[in-house]
């Protein structure tokens, strides 16, 4: 059974790199079409979308925070990682990865949904 | 950049049919997907492709999609399905969220 496990730092200070991986257990990462995602959620606020990696490499990121973000995938240790620069007390949340599957539909449409996700970690920005 | 709406709370009664609208520009032309959110736990997918529920969602959950609204129906709603539900559509590639709708069972 497929497993995605955040892990990285807890705390960060203010105008420094937030840096998370998610490793992807009883599977291989690069298999399955999937595209690998990141998603936040601060305290008391809703779901917000950071990116997405596909294992060719191929990024997508939400505009609004694409200026400082990067995601990139490595297939030898079956990761995937985030980086979110210039980080403020506005990017405290806590942090999911998560896996996109999907299927053609009739008309031969890709289309996609989150069908895994992991338990998320908490990042705190402060000094 | 593209938006999705939703009402920030429902109420239903036990046994009650809730149902919980998402709005968007053209949504219809989109495949919409729903996740279930309660505090502390990850997202749970319940619908996806519009109205596809996952295997270990129970019928309960039902959904549509046309124009620019998508809605979450939830029949004989029960206590355990008292949780934050977003939906979620790509559009160009990114992904998009609802703010999320806080379902109360009372």
């Amino acid at each position: 059974q497929v497993q995605l496990q955040e892990s990285g730092p807890g705390l960060v200070k203010p105008s420094q790199t937030l840096s998370l991986t998610c490793t992807v257990s009883g599977g291989s990462i690069s298999s399955g079409g999937y595209y690998w995602s990141w998603i936040r959620q601060p305290a008391g606020k809703g779901l917000e979308w950071i990116g997405r990696i596909y294992t060719r490499g191929n990024t997508n990121y939400n505009p609004s925070l694409k200026s400082r973000v990067s995601i990139s995938v490595d297939m030898s240790k079956n990761q995937f990682s985030l980086k979110l620069s210039s980080v403020t007390a506005a990017d405290t949340a806590v942090y999911y990865c998560a896996r996109a599957g999907g299927d053609y539909d009739s008309s031969g449409y890709y289309y996609r949904y989150f069908d895994l996700w992991g338990r998320g970690t908490l990042v705190t920005v402060s000094s | 950049s593209y938006e999705l709406t939703q009402p920030p709370s429902v109420s239903v009664s036990p046994g009650q049919t809730a149902s919980i609208t998402c709005s968007g520009d053209k949504l219809g032309d989109k495949y919409a997907s729903w996740y279930q959110k309660k505090p502390g736990q990850s997202p749970v997918l319940v619908l996806y492709k519009d109205t596809k529920r996952p295997s270990g969602i129970p019928e309960r959950f039902s959904g549509s999609n046309s124009g620019n609204t998508a809605t979450l129906t939830i029949s004989g709603t029960q206590a355990m399905d008292e949780a934050d539900y977003y939906c979620q559509a790509w559009d160009n590639s990114l992904g998009v969220f609802g703010g999320g709708t806080k379902l109360t069972v009372l």
